[in-house]
């Protein structure tokens, strides 16, 4: 079975300072991987996704990944945190029938 | 706007009574997922449709879940008899193959 994991419950950072958010996965075969952002009371918003190709992968708002084959990762990254990044983060993984399985997510807060 | 429709976005029920909530996918999108979220958790999935085919149902959807997408455009996801472990977000997206667009939820309260 495909499933993500999110090591850190919370994370805080500084204005200004970098951000990652980390993700390891599990699945037989490719990793179709993905990131999603969720504020209070609101549905989940697509950030990025990871299909094949390049190992760093641009999104949206400045966010990146970085996919590591070795390392089964998939950390969501930012240079310079914004006090509006601070959301939920959740990492999911996709099956063949497209199906997104999702992580208990990452509370990010980001202090001014 | 042209994003998925969830309606209602908030309701609150007495145990025991049945709740229905709706969503309108983006009009191109084949595929259509329902997902439920409780506090502090990751969505977890609940059913899918490709266009009004029910293609898989998860354990978590029991006798008392019920999901429809009749003309492979909107869905409903009825709720019988709720009780109080109902109580949750329950979220609504499509897509085509890549994906999942989310709505903003219906957020069921039951006392």
């Amino acid at each position: 079975a495909q499933s993500v994991a999110q090591p850190e419950d919370q994370v805080k950072v500084a204005e200004g300072n970098p951000l990652t958010v980390k993700c390891t996965y599990s699945v037989s075969g490719n990793p179709y991987l993905f990131w999603y952002v969720q504020y209070p009371n609101r549905g989940l918003q697509f950030l990025l996704k990871y299909i094949t190709g390049d190992n760093l992968v641009k999104g949206s708002y400045g966010f990146e990944a970085e996919f590591n084959k070795s390392q089964t990762s998939f950390h969501l990254k930012k240079p310079s945190a914004l006090v509006s990044d601070s959301a939920l983060y959740f990492c999911a993984v996709r099956d063949d029938d497209y199906k997104l399985s999702f992580g208990a997510g990452t509370t990010v807060t980001v202090r001014a | 706007d042209t994003g998925v429709s969830q309606n209602p976005r908030h309701k609150i029920t007495k145990r025991g009574q049945n709740v229905t909530f709706r969503c309108d996918p983006i009009s191109e999108h084949n595929r259509l997922y329902w997902y439920r979220q409780t506090l502090g958790q990751g969505p977890e999935f609940l059913t899918y449709f490709q266009n009004e085919a029910q293609l898989e149902k998860s354990r978590l959807l029991s006798d008392r879940f019920s999901a429809e997408r009749p003309k492979g455009s909107f869905s409903t996801l009825e709720i019988q008899r709720t009780e109080q472990g109902d109580s949750a977000m329950y979220l609504c997206a499509s897509s085509t193959t890549g994906e999942l667009f989310f709505g903003e939820g219906s957020r069921l309260t039951v006392l």
